[in-house]
C-alpha cells in the first residue's frame, strides 16, 4: 500500500458530461503527478504539482482538462465535455524527497 | 523513434528460470530509471530504481544500467507464477525541473508452472 488513494475507482459517464477525480497522497508527498493510461500502453504524463503550484503540463492536457491542488495536499482532475477518447485509467502518483513516484489505485473512466 | 522502448513480448519463462526484461531510452542525459510491475486491472507498483551504472540487487530482482549504451534491464531470478505481470520501464528523460516519467509500453511476462 503506497498510501495514495483515489476516488472514485470507477466512473461511467455519458459523452459531454463533466467528471472530477480526486487524489489524496500522503503528507510526505510534496510532489504530485497525474498520468493517463490506455490499454496496452504505459502511463502518459499529464501534469505535475510541487506543493500547490502546477509546474508542468503535457500537450496531452487539452483545454477541457484542469487540475488543482489548492492546499498542497489532495488534488483534483476535472474533465469537461467528456469525449469517448477520454476513456482511460487516470493515475495519480506521489513523490517525496526522493525521486521515486508511488501510484494510487487509479480511476477507470468509461465514456459512453 | 519512441523515447523509451521495450520488447512488448509476451515473454514466457518456466518457473524457477531467470526472466530478462530489456529497455532502451533516447536521451543520453537521463539519470533516473525505474521498473514498475503492473498486474492486470491494477495500477503500477514500483519494484526497482537505479541511478548509477552497474547492477543493483534487491531480493530476486536485479536492475542493470549501462548509460553509454542507453540500456537498462531487469532480471528476475527464480521466477514464480506470481511474477506474471506487465513490467514497465520508466525514465526521467529530462532531469532538473521537469520530473515526469516517460514509460515504455511494457513487457508482458508469463511464468509457467
Amino acid at each position: 500500500d503506497t498510501g495514495v488513494s483515489q476516488d472514485p475507482r470507477h466512473k461511467i459517464t455519458k459523452r459531454g458530461q463533466n467528471v472530477t477525480f480526486r487524489c489524496d497522497p500522503i503528507s510526505e508527498h510534496n510532489r504530485l503527478y497525474w498520468y493517463r493510461q490506455t490499454l496496452g500502453q504505459g502511463p502518459e504524463f499529464l501534469t505535475y504539482f510541487q506543493n500547490e503550484a502546477q509546474l508542468e503540463k503535457s500537450r496531452l492536457l487539452s483545454d477541457r482538462f484542469s487540475a488543482e491542488r489548492p492546499k498542497g495536499s489532495f488534488s483534483t482532475l476535472e474533465i469537461q465535455r467528456t469525449e469517448q477518447g477520454d476513456s482511460a485509467m487516470y493515475l495519480c502518483a506521489g513523490e517525496g524527497d526522493k525521486t521515486e513516484q508511488y501510484f494510487g489505485p487509479g480511476t477507470r473512466l468509461t465514456v459512453t | 523513434q519512441k523515447e523509451v522502448e521495450q520488447n512488448s513480448g509476451p515473454l514466457s519463462v518456466p518457473e524457477g528460470a531467470i526472466a530478462s526484461l530489456n529497455c532502451t531510452y533516447s536521451d543520453r542525459g537521463s539519470q533516473s530509471f525505474f521498473w514498475y510491475r503492473q498486474y492486470s486491472g491494477k495500477s503500477p507498483e514500483l519494484i526497482m530504481f537505479i541511478y548509477s551504472n552497474g547492477d543493483k540487487e534487491d531480493g530476486r530482482f536485479t536492475a542493470q544500467l549501462n548509460k553509454a549504451s542507453q540500456y537498462v534491464s531487469l532480471l528476475i531470478r527464480d521466477s514464480q507464477p506470481s511474477d506474471s505481470a506487465t513490467y514497465l520501464c520508466a525514465v526521467n528523460l529530462t532531469p532538473g525541473s521537469a520530473r515526469q516519467l516517460t514509460f515504455g509500453s511494457g513487457t508482458q511476462l508469463t511464468v509457467l508452472p
